[in-house]
């Protein structure tokens, strides 16, 4: 199983700000890489997929880089409705899909 | 736009059956690999069993092998999953969420039914 590792847990950062989230891979998922966003009470988001493609309706602020085993997730400019928990997860070593635990973007 | 429909979660008792729906619209459902996915309370996201767009491949994770069972309906745009023997551990939110072909990642969700094992 490839084991899924984010970090931190918790990130704490203003609006307007810009935030940047990690994933790392404990072996290469190529760019099979995908980052999704959850807010309460709903199912989750996709954002990015192909490590950095951005999904439709998903504005420009939001961006992905990385390959192998290291990814990011950053976004420019904090808005009120960015701050949620945010996943990655790996599709490369289908059908044993993991995700990382998660970080929680909170407002500083 | 693509809508998915989980219905069927309940409060059981540990050993019991149950069997949750996906009703699936805005898409054409017979040709997209499907998953189910759980999170426990406050934890993160489980991947928890896929479904090819015909039904002829299916794999759950580990976990819930020889309990859950995933099948579709695609006359009725409708994904299932069969949950038996369930333990206080399968307590969780299961969210049905779409492939983008089948083996790939997850590009829309449902809002997820509350499943509940206890004595």
């Amino acid at each position: 199983e490839i084991v899924m590792t984010q970090s931190p847990a918790t990130l704490s950062v203003s609006p307007g700000e810009r935030a940047t989230l990690s994933c790392r891979a404990s072996q290469s998922v190529s760019n099979n890489l995908a980052w999704y966003q959850q807010k309460p009470g709903q199912g989750p988001r996709l954002l990015i997929y192909g490590a950095s493609t951005r999904a439709t309706g998903i504005p420009a602020r939001f961006s992905g880089s990385g390959s192998g085993t290291q990814f990011t997730l950053t976004i420019s400019s904090l808005q009120s409705e960015d701050f949620a928990v945010y996943y990655c997860q790996q599709y490369n070593n289908w059908p044993l899909y993991t995700f990382g635990q998660g970080t929680k973007l909170d407002i500083k | 736009q693509v809508q998915l429909v989980e219905s069927g979660g309940d409060v059981v008792q540990p050993g019991w059956s149950l069997r949750l729906s996906c009703a699936a619209s805005g898409f054409i459902f017979s040709t997209y690999g499907m998953h189910w996915v759980r999170q426990a309370p406050g934890k993160g996201l489980e991947w928890v069993a896929v479904i090819s767009y015909d039904g002829s491949n299916k794999y759950v994770t580990d976990s819930v092998k020889g309990r859950f069972t995933v099948s579709r309906d695609n006359s009725k745009n409708t994904l299932f999953l069969q949950m038996n023997s369930l333990r206080a551990e399968d307590t969780a939110v299961y969210y049905c969420a779409k492939d983008y072909g089948f083996g790939d990642f997850f590009d829309s969700w449902g809002q997820g039914t509350l499943v509940t094992v206890s004595s």
